[in-house]
């Protein structure tokens, strides 16, 4: 088991350009998030998927989108990066029943300039 | 309102020292409460978990114990390590499919 898999694991871009981050986990998990760690904020929620075919916003979801596209894969895009959005980001999923621990992936580092 | 409050970094101890790291919650109910650790360049990963009052979540010699009175769940562990430097954060479940962190506490365990 892989876990969950987070693709780049680094990334610089110029203010304007857009990318989106990829998210795959391999446990059968129904929920999946994506959430941004910066200095002294700890983890804050940008979108979430309950399960399949269904997402919602989290704490911090201006300037991104997400798409579920399947069980497994859940990406998060930035239409137009801004130097806000410099920030290290952390993609999870749980199972979503009565378990509620999130498995983590091991993070992309985005620099945005 | 949702928050979980934990105390400012870093903590700095000595090998074999003694850990407390303090976290408060607000909550309506019981939620469940974690501790996850992340270690440097990796994701956070469950370090222990209580999913119900006067529950005591324990690994790797730390433990917690989910304290209704005092809206608490603190961190200890008995004997740091070196293995042991990394930042911990508390979380509670909010209900739903969404978790709250605290903002994390950076550890230190110098040899």
């Amino acid at each position: 088991n892989a876990g969950v898999t987070q693709t780049p694991k680094f990334q610089v871009l110029k203010t304007g350009q857009s990318m989106t981050l990829q998210c795959a986990q391999d446990m059968n998990h129904n929920s999946m998030y994506w959430y941004r760690q910066d200095p002294g904020m700890g983890l804050r929620l940008i979108y979430y998927s309950a399960s399949e075919g269904t997402t919602d916003k989290g704490e911090v979801p201006n300037g991104y989108n997400v798409s579920r596209l399947n069980k497994r894969e859940f990406s998060l895009r930035l239409e137009s990066a801004a130097p806000s959005q410099t920030s290290v980001y952390f993609c999870a999923s749980s199972d979503g029943g009565h378990s509620y621990e999130q498995y983590f992936g091991p993070g992309t580092r985005l620099t945005v300039t | 309102g949702n928050s979980v409050t934990q105390m400012e970094g870093p903590v700095t101890l000595s090998e074999e020292a003694f850990l407390t790291i303090n976290c408060t919650y607000t909550a309506t109910g019981y939620p469940s409460l974690f501790w996850y650790v992340q270690y440097p360049g990796e994701g956070l990963q469950l370090l222990l978990k209580a999913t119900k009052a006067d529950d005591k979540g324990s690994n790797k010699g730390f433990e917690a114990t989910y304290r209704k009175e005092t809206t608490s769940f603190h961190l200890e562990k008995g004997s740091v390590q070196v293995s042991d430097s990394a930042v911990y954060f508390c979380a509670r479940h909010t209900g739903g499919f969404k978790t709250i962190f605290g903002a994390g506490t950076r550890l230190f365990v110098k040899a």
